[in-house]
C-alpha cells in the first residue's frame, strides 16, 4: 500500500464548476497535510495546509481533513482554466511524503 | 524577500562526471530538504538538513549521493559518477525553525539534471 494515494486523473471539469481532489494516507499518526500545485515543468507551489479535522477555506480553495478516515481533500470553487495543473497531496511534519498527483484540466 | 534559490536551473553532465546542485533557503529558514522528481513520477524525499547537520537521509541512495549544509553558504547536493538514471528534476525546499505542526515548506525552482 502506498503511503499517500491520489487518483492520477485527469480530472476534467468545465470552467466555473467545483473540482474535487482526493487523497488518502496510511500513517495514522500523521498530523500535517498540504496541497501543492505544480504546473508542467515548474516547481510545486504550496496552496493549502491543514492540521485539524474539518474544513479550512482560503479564497476559492477549501481543504477538508478527516483523520478517522485518513482522508484529505481539496475543493476548488469556480474553477478557471488557469487552475489546470497537477495537484500534489503531501503528508508529514518535516519530511513530506507526496502522492503522485492528480492532473486537473479545466476546459472553457 | 527572495524565495528558495537553486542553481543552476539546468545542468548537463556526461556519464561519470560529478554534479553539484546548490540551494539557498528562504531568509529565516533553517531547515533544508532535497527531493527528486523523475519524469512522470511523484516527488521523492531524499534528505533533510539543518545547518552543519544531516537530520534524515533515509531517501538518499547509499552510493554516489551526498548532501551538506555548511555553516556558511548554500546547501549542496552532490552526485558523483552520474549515470543516465540520475536524470531528473531536483528540488530544494526550506521551512522555518518553528515548533509545532506548522512547518510549511516552500520549494525552489529546481535543477533539471540531464545525463548524456
Amino acid at each position: 500500500q502506498k503511503e499517500v494515494e491520489q487518483n492520477s486523473g485527469p480530472l476534467s471539469v468545465p470552467e466555473g464548476a467545483i473540482a474535487s481532489l482526493n487523497c488518502t494516507y496510511s500513517d495514522r499518526v500523521s498530523q500535517s497535510f498540504f496541497w501543492y500545485r505544480q504546473y508542467s515543468g515548474k516547481s510545486p507551489e504550496l496552496i493549502m495546509s491543514i492540521y485539524s479535522n474539518g474544513d479550512k477555506e482560503d479564497g476559492r480553495f477549501t481543504a477538508q481533513l478527516n483523520k478517522a478516515s485518513q482522508y484529505v481533500s481539496l475543493l476548488i470553487r469556480d474553477s478557471q482554466p488557469s487552475d489546470s495543473a497537477t495537484y500534489l497531496c503531501a503528508v508529514g511534519r518535516l519530511k513530506l511524503i507526496f502522492g503522485t498527483g492528480t492532473r486537473l484540466q479545466v476546459f472553457p | 524577500n527572495a524565495g528558495v534559490m537553486q542553481n543552476p536551473r539546468h545542468l548537463v553532465r556526461r556519464r561519470g562526471q560529478e554534479a553539484r546542485l546548490r540551494c539557498s533557503p528562504m531568509k529565516g529558514h533553517s531547515h533544508v530538504y532535497w527531493y527528486r522528481q523523475l519524469p512522470e513520477e511523484g516527488l521523492k524525499f531524499m534528505v533533510y538538513l539543518q545547518k552543519e547537520n544531516i537530520i534524515d537521509e533515509s531517501g538518499m541512495p547509499k552510493e554516489r549521493f551526498s548532501a551538506e549544509f555548511p555553516k556558511e553558504g548554500p546547501s549542496i547536493l552532490r552526485i558523483q559518477q552520474v549515470v543516465r538514471g540520475d536524470s531528473a528534476a531536483y528540488f530544494c525546499a526550506s521551512s522555518p525553525d518553528k515548533q509545532g505542526l506548522n512547518t510549511e515548506a516552500f520549494f525552489g525552482q529546481g535543477t533539471r539534471l540531464t545525463v548524456v
